[in-house]
């Protein structure tokens, strides 16, 4: 079955404690990102990259990083995580745009909350 | 800077049709996508466009001007499934995601 999985689904931790959230994908897809969902202000892009070792900076970059260094997975790190970084984190991969099958399948969403 | 507007919210009746437009002002233009989102899920796809026109799938319809930067979703024949919210995005020039704030539909019987 195509997905993308993400793990963990639900994160409560404290300032200043790093966490990486993973992130893999198994349709061989070049493209993959990170949202963060916040009521109100929709989805944002955090990175994105278009196939390994290539990432860039999203919308909201500061404070999270991205690697991609084997084209089914692409974790997000917070080195330093701080209560503005509670959200709802999605991630999500497509074949490269313009090839067709643009479609984002985006994974279950991890709920991260920072005391 | 990059603008994608669409309508907070909208009310509509079982078994009629709705229309939910979107515009965009971005730093070039590679494709707006539609996607639906029920509370507390991920979004999953509703249509692409990358060229003018109305792209027809079942009772979704998604429409494209270019020039005008503006697309709409139609929903027809809706049904109390289809409460969600309806979230518009354009790829830029980067390739890079830019998505509204999303329109949430409320369907009553």
């Amino acid at each position: 079955e195509a997905q993308v999985t993400q793990n963990p689904r639900y994160l409560i931790t404290v300032t200043g404690k790093k966490l990486t959230v993973t992130c893999s994908q198994n349709m061989n897809h070049e493209y993959m990102s990170w949202y963060r969902q916040d009521p109100g202000l929709g989805l944002r892009q955090i990175y994105y990259s278009m196939n390994v070792e290539v990432t860039d900076k999203g919308d909201v970059p500061e404070g999270y990083k991205v690697s991609r260094k084997e084209k089914r997975n692409f974790p997000l790190i917070l080195e330093s995580p701080s209560p503005n970084q509670t959200s709802l984190y999605f991630c999500a991969s497509s074949s490269l745009p313009g090839q067709g099958a643009d479609t984002q399948y985006f994974g279950p969403g991890t709920r991260l909350t920072v005391l | 800077g990059q603008n994608i507007d669409q309508p907070t919210e909208m009310t509509a009746t079982e078994g009629a049709i709705v229309q939910i437009n979107c515009t965009y002002q971005t730093s070039g233009f590679n494709g707006l996508f539609w996607y639906q989102q029920h509370a507390g899920e991920a979004p999953t796809f509703l249509s692409y466009n990358v060229l003018d026109g109305l792209e027809e799938k079942g009772r979704f319809s998604s429409f494209l001007s270019r020039s005008k930067g503006y697309s709409y979703l139609l929903l027809k024949e809706l049904q109390m499934k289809d409460s969600a919210s309806y979230l518009c995005a354009v790829m830029d020039s980067n390739y890079q995601l830019i998505w509204g704030a999303g329109t949430k539909l409320i369907i009553k019987p």
